[in-house]
């Protein structure tokens, strides 16, 4: 069984430029986070999809941020315009609505860059 | 607001060396505890969940336990497979957001 998949796996760009992470979620897997690691902090989160539906979105910074998640498969989170504190690395993480509570499967996530 | 303190931060072990992590959360009720492993360019990987004080889990040379304050990873007799950073997280009820601490760098040396 394939684990979450995340692209690309490393992205640099100028500052003002636009950037968009793909994630591919377990087969199967209706939840779907993002997850963000900046330089010396912790792991904090973005958002949480049910399917194709934002269920939680307080973790988004700001509306530089869009996530979206289509026909409920993949989704995409793009930074636009991207800003210095913008890097790090984005995780995506996946699990299944009756799987154990807290049991997420994490991508090996894409380090932003922005120079 | 929700918060997760690891300590310590770095840990280095000699092979065999038994040691415990510590985890201290406050939540505005506890839906649940997870311990993740994590390794150099990877994401987490999942160990353990936990739900009330007093209850402990237990997966090969880890331990798991859970106070109302507090959880501890027990690692006995480690080996140098073991070396990765460990993540702590809580989920409050009502919600899927998982709270990260910053993690113990764990080093283990044969």
């Amino acid at each position: 069984e394939a684990g979450v998949t995340q692209f690309p796996s490393h992205s640099v760009i100028e500052k003002g430029q636009t950037v968009t992470l793909r994630c591919d979620p377990i087969s199967g897997h209706d939840n779907l986070y993002w997850y963000r690691r900046v330089m010396g902090k912790e792991i904090k989160f973005l958002l949480h999809f049910v399917k194709e539906s934002k269920q939680d979105e307080s973790g988004m910074p700001n509306n530089r941020f869009l996530a979206e998640r289509t026909g409920g498969t993949y989704s995409t989170l793009k930074v636009q315009p991207a800003e210095l504190e913008d890097s790090g690395v984005y995780f995506c993480a996946s699990s299944s609505t009756s799987g154990v509570p807290g049991e997420l499967f994490f991508g090996e996530g894409s380090r932003l860059t922005v120079l | 607001e929700d918060q997760v303190t690891q300590s310590p931060e770095a840990l280095r072990l000699q092979e065999g060396e038994s040691s415990s992590l510590n985890c201290s959360y406050t939540v505005s009720g506890l839906r649940g505890l997870f311990w993740y492993r994590q390794d150099p360019g990877k994401g987490p990987e999942f160990l353990f969940t936990l739900y009330s004080a007093g209850e402990e889990k237990e997966k090969e040379r880890l331990k798991a336990t859970l106070t109302k304050k507090e959880s501890f990873l027990h690692i006995t007799a480690p080996k140098p497979e073991d070396s990765a950073t460990y993540l702590c997280a809580v989920q409050a009820r009502g919600r899927r957001a998982l709270t990260f601490g910053s993690g113990t760098r764990l080093q283990v040396q044969p």
